[in-house]
């Protein structure tokens, strides 16, 4: 069972457009909400994280958006850039130390 | 970069054999994991440690079991490898908060291919 589900699996946007990755989740015990970055090749890395206290944060180009009620969040990258061309994962954790990972979103940023 | 190291990258092996991936930090971090990345599939847990000698199991634990001895290290054992678990490892780190596992640290991964 996934806990926390990913969408879209692939995205292909235009240099200086806005991606946006949606996660939904279902275990509403879930309080704190990361999302990673990976480039081929390499491990996972911390990109931004929230907890459900707040309903958005953002840092720099990268925006989290977070609705409870819905049980969802989402990840925005505005003016995307070439360099932004990675694999993007959102997780959620619970009143311990694991975190479950969604199934990840493939972004292309075109030039 | 987060001192972790995998060892090793990169395994072919031939199902039914013992394979051994470790995981070696420097950063004195009390939690350990063990990730499988599979297409499709994310990063799903295989079993994580808190401590020397105390682990516990992730949702696809079924096949592989863990040791930790040492607060540096963290091994992943598939006694009898079968091509289901042809995957990428990635072990993690986490200096673990009082609210949640805070920002995880992984190493690069180990490609391992089970023919």
């Amino acid at each position: 069972q996934q806990q926390v589900k990913q969408s879209p699996q692939s995205l292909i946007v235009q240099k200086g457009g806005i991606s946006i990755i949606n996660c939904a989740y279902e275990n509403t015990a879930f309080d704190y909400f990361p999302w990673y970055q990976q480039f081929p090749g390499k491990g996972p890395a911390l990109l931004i994280a929230i907890r459900p206290d707040v309903s958005e944060k953002k840092e720099g180009r990268f925006t989290i958006s977070f609705n409870k009620s819905a049980k969802q969040f989402s990840l925005h990258i505005m003016d995307s850039q070439p360099g932004d061309s990675a694999t993007y994962f959102c997780a959620a954790s619970y009143a311990g130390n694991k975190l479950t990972f969604g199934g990840g979103t493939r972004v292309l940023v075109k030039p | 970069d987060a001192g972790i190291t995998q060892s090793p990258r990169h395994k072919v092996t031939e199902t039914g054999t013992p394979v051994t991936l470790r995981c070696h930090q420097t950063e004195n971090h009390r939690y350990m994991y063990w990730y499988r990345q599979d297409p499709g599939h994310g990063l799903r847990l295989i079993h994580y440690s808190y401590g020397v000698k105390d682990t516990d199991k992730g949702e696809v634990s079924d096949g592989y079991s863990v040791s930790r001895s040492k607060t540096e290290d963290f091994l992943l054992t598939l006694e009898s490898a079968t091509s289901s678990q042809t995957s990428v490892y990635f072990c993690a780190i986490s200096a673990g908060t009082g609210m949640g596992p805070g920002e995880l640290f992984f190493g690069e991964g180990s490609r391992l291919t089970v023919l």
